[in-house]
Protein backbone atom coordinates (compact mmCIF):
# COMPACT_ATOMS: atom_id res chain seq x y z
CA UNK A 1 0.00 0.00 0.00
CA UNK A 2 1.51 3.83 -0.68
CA UNK A 3 0.72 6.90 1.09
CA UNK A 4 1.51 10.81 1.17
CA UNK A 5 2.43 12.54 3.61
CA UNK A 6 3.09 16.53 3.26
CA UNK A 7 4.85 17.35 6.48
CA UNK A 8 3.57 20.98 6.90
CA UNK A 9 -0.27 22.28 6.36
CA UNK A 10 0.48 25.51 6.03
CA UNK A 11 3.83 27.34 4.90
CA UNK A 12 4.52 30.93 5.16
CA UNK A 13 8.05 32.89 3.81
CA UNK A 14 8.91 36.08 2.53
CA UNK A 15 9.35 37.30 -0.77
CA UNK A 16 12.58 36.79 -2.07
CA UNK A 17 13.36 33.85 0.89
CA UNK A 18 13.91 30.21 0.13
CA UNK A 19 10.42 27.68 -0.27
CA UNK A 20 10.54 24.45 1.59
CA UNK A 21 7.39 22.15 0.86
CA UNK A 22 7.99 18.62 2.47
CA UNK A 23 6.73 15.60 1.39
CA UNK A 24 6.95 11.54 2.61
CA UNK A 25 5.90 8.92 0.57
CA UNK A 26 5.20 5.27 1.54
CA UNK A 27 5.40 2.83 -1.62
CA UNK A 28 6.09 -1.03 -1.93
CA UNK A 29 7.50 -0.34 -5.56
CA UNK A 30 9.58 2.49 -7.52
CA UNK A 31 6.94 5.22 -7.42
CA UNK A 32 6.74 7.77 -9.77
CA UNK A 33 5.91 11.16 -8.05
CA UNK A 34 4.84 14.17 -8.92
CA UNK A 35 4.10 18.35 -7.53
CA UNK A 36 0.83 20.05 -8.91
CA UNK A 37 0.25 23.67 -7.41
CA UNK A 38 -3.47 24.76 -7.47
CA UNK A 39 -4.15 28.45 -7.76
CA UNK A 40 -7.48 30.20 -5.90
CA UNK A 41 -10.55 28.74 -8.11
CA UNK A 42 -7.98 27.29 -10.70
CA UNK A 43 -7.20 23.62 -11.26
CA UNK A 44 -4.49 21.86 -10.47
CA UNK A 45 -1.28 22.25 -12.54
CA UNK A 46 1.56 20.00 -12.88
CA UNK A 47 5.09 21.47 -11.64
CA UNK A 48 7.11 18.42 -12.30
CA UNK A 49 7.50 14.39 -11.94
CA UNK A 50 9.95 12.18 -10.97
CA UNK A 51 10.06 8.53 -13.06
CA UNK A 52 13.26 6.86 -11.76
CA UNK A 53 15.51 9.04 -14.12
CA UNK A 54 17.44 11.53 -12.49
CA UNK A 55 16.91 12.10 -8.47
CA UNK A 56 16.31 15.85 -9.05
CA UNK A 57 13.97 17.18 -10.86
CA UNK A 58 13.18 20.41 -12.29
CA UNK A 59 10.28 22.04 -12.73
CA UNK A 60 8.20 24.79 -13.69
CA UNK A 61 8.84 28.39 -12.22
CA UNK A 62 12.04 27.83 -10.73
CA UNK A 63 10.76 24.58 -8.41
CA UNK A 64 12.72 21.62 -8.21
CA UNK A 65 12.16 18.54 -6.29
CA UNK A 66 15.34 15.53 -5.20
CA UNK A 67 13.98 12.50 -4.95
CA UNK A 68 15.73 10.81 -1.65
CA UNK A 69 14.99 6.82 -1.85
CA UNK A 70 16.80 6.66 1.71
CA UNK A 71 14.33 9.06 3.52
CA UNK A 72 11.81 8.34 1.32
CA UNK A 73 11.15 12.01 0.50
CA UNK A 74 10.31 14.24 -2.36
CA UNK A 75 10.75 17.86 -1.02
CA UNK A 76 9.55 20.70 -3.23
CA UNK A 77 12.46 23.78 -3.09
CA UNK A 78 12.72 27.35 -4.45
CA UNK A 79 15.72 29.02 -3.90
CA UNK A 80 13.47 33.05 -3.99
CA UNK A 81 9.61 32.95 -3.56
CA UNK A 82 7.49 35.65 -5.28
CA UNK A 83 4.41 36.62 -4.58
CA UNK A 84 2.50 34.65 -7.60
CA UNK A 85 3.57 31.75 -5.92
CA UNK A 86 1.42 31.92 -3.55
CA UNK A 87 -1.42 28.65 -4.01
CA UNK A 88 -1.71 25.64 -2.31
CA UNK A 89 0.65 22.63 -3.75
CA UNK A 90 -0.05 18.43 -3.47
CA UNK A 91 2.34 16.08 -3.35
CA UNK A 92 1.39 12.47 -5.10
CA UNK A 93 2.63 9.14 -5.54
CA UNK A 94 1.75 6.68 -8.27
CA UNK A 95 2.66 3.03 -8.73
CA UNK A 96 2.02 -0.14 -10.91
CA UNK A 97 -0.53 0.24 -13.07
CA UNK A 98 -4.23 -0.85 -13.67
CA UNK A 99 -5.94 1.43 -11.63
CA UNK A 100 -6.74 4.42 -10.42
CA UNK A 101 -6.34 3.24 -6.84
CA UNK A 102 -2.45 3.35 -7.36
CA UNK A 103 -2.81 7.20 -7.38
CA UNK A 104 -2.75 8.42 -3.69
CA UNK A 105 -2.55 12.52 -3.49
CA UNK A 106 -1.49 14.47 -0.11
CA UNK A 107 -3.46 16.44 1.91
CA UNK A 108 -1.68 19.89 0.26
CA UNK A 109 0.34 22.51 1.67
CA UNK A 110 -0.74 25.91 1.53
CA UNK A 111 1.68 28.59 0.70
CA UNK A 112 1.82 32.10 1.93
CA UNK A 113 4.11 34.56 0.70
CA UNK A 114 4.64 37.97 2.41
CA UNK A 115 5.81 41.21 0.79
CA UNK B 1 -1.64 21.46 -24.97
CA UNK B 2 -4.17 19.05 -23.46
CA UNK B 3 -6.54 21.12 -22.35
CA UNK B 4 -9.03 19.37 -20.03
CA UNK B 5 -12.45 21.60 -19.99
CA UNK B 6 -15.65 21.44 -17.76
CA UNK B 7 -18.96 22.32 -18.46
CA UNK B 8 -19.98 24.74 -15.99
CA UNK B 9 -17.49 26.63 -13.08
CA UNK B 10 -20.41 27.64 -10.76
CA UNK B 11 -23.59 25.44 -10.63
CA UNK B 12 -26.42 26.26 -7.97
CA UNK B 13 -29.11 22.91 -7.55
CA UNK B 14 -31.72 22.26 -5.24
CA UNK B 15 -31.62 19.18 -3.10
CA UNK B 16 -33.27 16.08 -4.89
CA UNK B 17 -32.34 17.43 -8.24
CA UNK B 18 -30.47 15.29 -10.96
CA UNK B 19 -27.09 16.81 -11.59
CA UNK B 20 -25.35 16.19 -14.52
CA UNK B 21 -21.89 17.37 -14.33
CA UNK B 22 -19.77 17.19 -18.02
CA UNK B 23 -16.06 17.23 -18.25
CA UNK B 24 -14.11 17.07 -21.74
CA UNK B 25 -10.49 16.47 -22.99
CA UNK B 26 -9.29 17.29 -26.32
CA UNK B 27 -6.03 14.99 -26.40
CA UNK B 28 -7.52 11.01 -27.14
CA UNK B 29 -6.37 10.06 -23.45
CA UNK B 30 -7.60 6.47 -22.35
CA UNK B 31 -7.95 7.38 -18.78
CA UNK B 32 -10.35 10.05 -16.70
CA UNK B 33 -10.98 10.75 -13.65
CA UNK B 34 -13.88 12.33 -11.28
CA UNK B 35 -12.34 14.00 -7.87
CA UNK B 36 -14.02 16.02 -5.35
CA UNK B 37 -12.07 18.35 -3.17
CA UNK B 38 -13.16 19.91 0.06
CA UNK B 39 -11.06 22.19 2.55
CA UNK B 40 -8.78 19.77 4.82
CA UNK B 41 -9.65 16.74 3.10
CA UNK B 42 -7.63 17.36 -0.26
CA UNK B 43 -8.86 15.36 -3.13
CA UNK B 44 -11.01 12.41 -3.20
CA UNK B 45 -11.78 10.44 -5.69
CA UNK B 46 -15.26 9.42 -7.11
CA UNK B 47 -15.13 7.35 -10.02
CA UNK B 48 -12.27 6.66 -12.51
CA UNK B 49 -12.92 5.39 -16.29
CA UNK B 50 -10.03 3.11 -18.24
CA UNK B 51 -11.67 3.70 -21.91
CA UNK B 52 -14.29 4.76 -23.22
CA UNK B 53 -17.63 2.46 -21.36
CA UNK B 54 -14.59 1.09 -18.97
CA UNK B 55 -15.88 2.55 -15.30
CA UNK B 56 -13.98 1.63 -11.69
CA UNK B 57 -15.14 2.99 -8.21
CA UNK B 58 -13.19 5.22 -6.35
CA UNK B 59 -12.95 6.18 -2.65
CA UNK B 60 -16.12 7.86 -2.32
CA UNK B 61 -18.88 6.85 -4.87
CA UNK B 62 -21.86 6.42 -3.18
CA UNK B 63 -24.84 9.19 -4.60
CA UNK B 64 -22.79 9.07 -7.82
CA UNK B 65 -23.05 7.53 -11.01
CA UNK B 66 -20.92 7.91 -14.50
CA UNK B 67 -20.85 7.43 -17.81
CA UNK B 68 -18.16 7.61 -20.94
CA UNK B 69 -19.78 6.74 -24.11
CA UNK B 70 -17.36 8.86 -26.26
CA UNK B 71 -13.44 8.81 -25.31
CA UNK B 72 -13.43 12.19 -24.89
CA UNK B 73 -16.47 12.79 -22.24
CA UNK B 74 -16.77 11.80 -18.87
CA UNK B 75 -19.96 12.90 -16.92
CA UNK B 76 -20.66 12.55 -13.16
CA UNK B 77 -23.77 12.06 -11.77
CA UNK B 78 -25.48 13.05 -9.40
CA UNK B 79 -29.14 10.79 -8.95
CA UNK B 80 -30.26 13.13 -6.36
CA UNK B 81 -28.54 15.84 -4.80
CA UNK B 82 -28.06 16.16 -1.01
CA UNK B 83 -26.66 19.64 0.80
CA UNK B 84 -23.42 17.05 1.67
CA UNK B 85 -22.21 16.86 -2.15
CA UNK B 86 -21.83 20.64 -2.26
CA UNK B 87 -17.98 20.86 -3.19
CA UNK B 88 -15.67 21.67 -6.03
CA UNK B 89 -15.56 18.85 -8.53
CA UNK B 90 -12.56 18.53 -10.63
CA UNK B 91 -12.35 16.31 -13.47
CA UNK B 92 -8.87 15.08 -14.90
CA UNK B 93 -7.40 13.05 -17.50
CA UNK B 94 -4.17 10.82 -18.06
CA UNK B 95 -2.72 9.41 -21.61
CA UNK B 96 -2.59 5.56 -19.68
CA UNK B 97 -2.97 3.52 -16.98
CA UNK B 98 0.96 3.42 -16.47
CA UNK B 99 2.38 4.99 -13.24
CA UNK B 100 4.59 7.34 -14.62
CA UNK B 101 1.72 9.64 -16.50
CA UNK B 102 0.55 12.96 -15.08
CA UNK B 103 -2.87 13.81 -14.95
CA UNK B 104 -4.12 17.04 -16.50
CA UNK B 105 -6.87 18.49 -14.91
CA UNK B 106 -10.07 20.88 -16.01
CA UNK B 107 -10.63 24.19 -13.82
CA UNK B 108 -13.18 22.53 -11.50
CA UNK B 109 -17.13 22.90 -10.84
CA UNK B 110 -18.10 24.40 -7.67
CA UNK B 111 -21.10 22.95 -6.83
CA UNK B 112 -23.79 24.45 -4.38
CA UNK B 113 -26.86 21.99 -3.38
CA UNK B 114 -29.57 24.50 -1.04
Amino acid sequence: AQSVTQLDSHVSVSEGTPVLLRCNYSSSYSPSLFWYVQHPNKGLQLLLKYTSAATLVKGINGFEAEFKKSETSFHLTKPSAHMSDAAEYFCVVSEGSGSARQLTFGSGTQLTVLP
Amino acid sequence: DVKVTQSSRYLVKRTGEKVFLECVQDMDHENMFWYRQDPGLGLRLIYFSYDVKMKEKGDIPEGYSVSREKKERFSLILESASTNQTSMYLCASRYRTDSFYEQYFGPGTRLTVT
